[in-house]
């Protein structure tokens, strides 16, 4: 069974600053999608970025940007310039391909933003 | 579009009651899933539905538990008789057929005492 997890339970980071999120998963298969979704506290899940395990190329979307280690099974998240409103939960999420449709979870990372 | 719609977004009930949670899923969307949220567990899948049918129903807790989809705008899950260990924030999402990403509604925040 696939497996999603995140080391850090809790992380800080200085307003404008960049942290980096960790997430690692175990499956067997070749094609596959991973996610970050952020939950604030009014517990929206929202999607913040996703990678296609075929594209070498990491995504981005804005300030968001992931680190796709693909042999180290390995999907970090990094906000540039964090800003106020980036404190949430954040989760890691696998979905394999091939039509499948369930996400497995990582227990999520809380992140403070420090003014 | 609305987006996905839960409802209600807060229920508190009496141990034994019958809870039945709502969920109208984005207009199009073919897939739609059932997800549990707490602390000791984070986010479970319970069940998920393709075009009304059940597709995997093997992380739904319990008999107590049953969900349906009666048609593709609209689906309940219902636990009877709830127990204090249901305490949990529920959670609809749907996508459509294909690499398409989920898309969460906000969630029901159940409360048994």
């Amino acid at each position: 069974a696939q497996t999603v997890t995140q080391s850090q339970p809790e992380m800080s980071v200085q307003e404008a600053e960049t942290v980096t999120l960790s997430c690692t998963y175990d499956t067997s298969e070749s094609d596959y999608y991973l996610f970050w979704y952020k939950q604030p506290p009014s517990r929206q899940m929202i999607l913040v970025i996703r990678q296609e395990a075929y594209k070498q190329q990491n995504a981005t979307e804005n300030r968001f940007s992931v680190n796709f280690q693909k042999a180290a099974k390995s999907f970090s998240l990094k906000i540039s310039d964090s800003q106020l409103g980036d404190a949430a939960m954040y989760f890691c999420a696998y979905r394999r391909g091939r039509g499948a449709q369930k996400l497995v979870f990582g227990q999520g990372t809380r992140l403070t933003i420090n003014p | 579009d609305a987006g996905v719609i839960q409802s209600p977004r807060h229920e508190v009930t009496e141990m034994g009651q019958e809870v039945t949670l709502r969920c109208k899923p984005i207009s199009g969307h073919d897939y739609l899933f059932w997800y549990r949220q707490t602390m000791m567990r984070g986010l479970e899948l319970l069940i998920y539905f393709n075009n009304n049918v059940p597709i995997d129903d093997s992380g739904m807790p319990e008999d107590r538990f049953s969900a349906k989809m009666p048609n593709a705008s609209f689906s309940t899950l219902k636990i009877q008789p709830s127990e204090p260990r249901d305490s949990a924030v529920y959670f609809c999402a749907s996508t459509r057929q294909g690499p398409d990403t989920q898309y969460f509604g906000p969630g029901t925040r159940l409360t048994v005492l």
